[in-house]
């Protein structure tokens, strides 16, 4: 059973659409990390959200901690071609985990 | 500034063999951990050196094994290399293990 759950697995969508992916938790994080993972690189860190219902802007891409502290959402504004990759968001509740990700393709 | 360099790039093994991978960590960090990564999966998180010392572990065999040296560098053993073992081997350093940055990894091949 993963610690965190991220939803949808896969996401293709086209050029100028926004999007929103979510990473589900039943376990209270100090704060979770969001990453972008592109093919054959390591995942590079986005944004850390470390207070319950902080919201943190990056550009188009807007990060929100839940109140709880269980769940976070990346909402990607006029998504472009660019935005493709993986997308992943990690935590350390006891030891540093990782979701599955979401895949996004974003076509011109 | 260099970021997290880690060496080889690929690597090809057969099951039973031992393999050796290396981490060199961003300038002013200090912590080491080191990730398994299965195609279409998340990174799986292994180890994590601090001062020399495995700090946390995940849930890996002791076949998965470790080394942090005092320039903050940092090895990772697999002995006994069995097909599941295939994988992208991610390597991520921090200080004081805070704000991640990952080396581009290593595409280990069991065969």
């Amino acid at each position: 059973t993963q610690l965190l759950e991220q939803s949808p697995q896969f996401l293709s969508i086209q050029e100028g659409e926004n999007l929103t992916v979510y990473c589900n938790s039943s376990s209270v994080f100090s704060s979770l990390q969001w990453y972008r993972q592109e093919p054959g690189e390591g995942p590079v860190l986005l944004v850390t959200v470390v207070t319950g219902g902080e919201v943190k802007k990056l550009k188009r891409l807007t990060f929100q901690f839940g109140d709880a502290r269980k769940d976070s959402s990346l909402h990607i504004t006029a998504a472009q071609p660019g935005d493709t990759g993986l997308y992943l968001c990690g935590g350390n509740a006891g030891k540093s985990t990782f979701g599955d990700g979401t895949t996004l393709t974003v076509k011109p | 500034d260099a970021g997290v360099t880690q060496s080889p790039t690929h690597l090809i093994k057969t099951r039973g063999q031992q393999v050796t991978l290396r981490c060199s960590p961003k300038s002013g960090h200090d912590t080491v951990s080191w990730y398994q990564q299965a195609l279409g999966q998340g990174p799986q998180f292994i180890f994590q050196y601090y001062e020399e010392e495995e700090r946390q572990r995940g849930n890996f065999p002791d076949r998965f094994s470790g080394h942090q040296f005092p320039n903050y560098s940092s090895e990772l053993n697999v002995n006994a290399l069995l097909l599941g073992d295939s994988a992208l081997y991610l390597c991520a350093s921090s200080l004081e293990g805070y704000g991640y940055t990952f080396g581009s990894g290593t595409r280990l091949t069991v065969v």
